[in-house]
């Protein structure tokens, strides 16, 4: 089957750094997005990575091990307006996206 | 970037009533949207692919004849929630690929918020 496992919850302070791990399994991969999703919003695109390594884009970086079945999206210099859901989002063979429930992140000041 | 309006952003209704939600794509051209529900603190579910032209394809267990796609040109897509229920108030949410390529990144809607009293 296709699954996607992300921590339900994390907590960091503003300012600080935090990363979110996925791992996932999917019949066949054509990469892997992340988006973002404020509460009672929809989601909006924050990174994709179809190759091994890192891509930055500014205080958000997106890793991708294709052989681990594992991304990680790492946010820095932390504000409370990043207090959001963050969906890791595999796209499988079929090029459908596969989505999980995402990692709700809390920023304390 | 990549614009997709879709309205409206919050309906309330009668049971039994039909809602229709529109969505657009401003600045590109959209052959194929996606539509998904979302209930709270729950992932996003795909609905059914439209296509411009042709018949939307939907995902198993959700019944085409309830929600209506329809997807008359390149940049509007229509899903109309016919005989509405309690158990249809979601977030529904439209989305489309701003490039040609299959794994181009999905641009979403505002969502609509549909509550049936």
């Amino acid at each position: 089957g296709q699954n996607i496992d992300q921590p339900t919850e994390m907590t960091a302070t503003e300012g600080a750094i935090v990363q979110i791990n996925c791992t996932y399994q999917t019949s066949g991969f054509n990469g892997l997005f992340w988006y973002q999703q404020h509460a009672g919003e929809a989601p909006t695109f924050l990174s994709y990575n179809v190759l091994d390594g890192l891509e930055e884009k500014g205080r958000f970086s997106s890793f991708l091990s294709r052989s681990k079945g594992y991304s990680y999206l790492l946010l820095k210099e932390l504000q409370m307006k990043d207090s959001a859901s963050y969906l890791c989002a595999p796209m499988d063979s079929n090029y459908q996206l596969i989505w999980g429930a995402g990692t709700k992140l809390i920023i304390k000041p | 970037g990549a614009v997709v309006s879709q309205h409206p952003s919050w309906v309330i209704c009668k049971s039994g009533t039909s809602v229709k939600i529109e969505c657009r794509s401003l600045d590109f051209q959209a052959t194929t949207m996606f539509w998904y529900r979302q209930f709270p603190k729950q992932s996003l579910m795909l609905m059914a692919t439209s296509n411009e032209g042709s018949k939307a394809t939907y995902e198993q267990g959700v019944e085409k004849d309830k929600f209506l796609i329809n997807h008359a040109s390149l940049t509007l897509s229509t899903l109309t929630v016919t005989s509405a229920h309690p158990e249809d108030s979601s977030f529904y949410i439209c989305s489309a690929k701003d490039g040609a390529a299959d794994n181009s990144p999905l641009h979403f809607g505002n969502g609509t918020r549909l509550t049936v009293t």
